[in-house]
């Protein structure tokens, strides 16, 4: 069946700096692609989503960049806060929405 | 606007048993979709309703489920009985449109524990 590969399932890296997941799907159909944050005990949250007619997509600290080619996208997270700490879950959609298996950021202060 | 709201927020039971949870979906939104998150892997799809019609139950992975929305508000999915695999984080979401790329709005989900 359709499937979409997330990398890393962990990430820990120092405050201030950058961290990027990246996410491979399997369905050439899909054409949107929202990324969710989830913090411990909370709900998972939309945070940036891109279309496929788009490559690239920037909001303040975070971007979403999309190779339909590859069939692959990244998110982007510059200058990370300790607020920043939460799983990050990609996802792509075609007829139906399917999810990558969440990455733990955790930002070191 | 009041948000996608689950009951309870955890359950345990012993295998066997029935449970059931309750979503209450955004007012408004016609769209109502069920998830399971199993420890540390992928949220995965269990159905879809629009208004109180299933528009797609691909994901529901035995009869042992069922998901009702009778009138078209708030649904109910019931697991009877159920089994030690059942154990996971149901997420209930919400969107006005039956498109697929409308923004899905997450309840807090049901964390389920099958003794």
């Amino acid at each position: 069946g359709e499937n979409v590969e997330q990398h890393p399932s962990t990430l820990s890296v120092q405050e201030g700096d950058s961290a990027v997941i990246k996410c491979t799907y399997s369905d050439s159909a899909s054409n949107y692609f929202p990324w969710y944050k989830q913090e411990l005990g909370k709900r998972p949250q939309l945070i940036i989503d891109i279309r496929s007619n788009v490559g690239e997509k920037k909001d303040q600290r975070i971007a979403v960049t999309l190779n339909k080619t590859a069939k692959h996208f990244s998110l982007h997270i510059t200058e990370t806060q300790p607020e920043d700490s939460a799983v990050y879950f990609c996802a792509a959609i075609a007829s139906k929405i399917i999810f990558g298996s969440g990455t733990r950021l955790s930002i070191q202060p | 606007e009041a948000g996608v709201t689950q009951f309870p927020s955890h359950s345990v039971i012993e295998k066997g048993q029935t449970v059931t949870l309750r979503c209450d979906p955004i007012s408004g939104h016609d769209n109502l979709y069920w998830y399971r998150r199993v420890m540390g892997k992928e949220i995965k799809f269990l159905l879809h309703f629009v208004k109180e019609s299933k528009q797609d139950e691909s994901g529901m992975p035995n009869n042992r489920f069922l998901a009702e929305r009778t009138g078209g508000t708030y649904s109910t999915l019931k697991v009877q009985p159920a089994e030690l695999e059942d154990s996971g984080v149901y997420f209930c979401a919400s969107s006005r449109s039956e498109s697929s790329t409308d923004t899905q709005y997450f309840g807090p989900g049901t964390r389920l524990t099958v003794l």
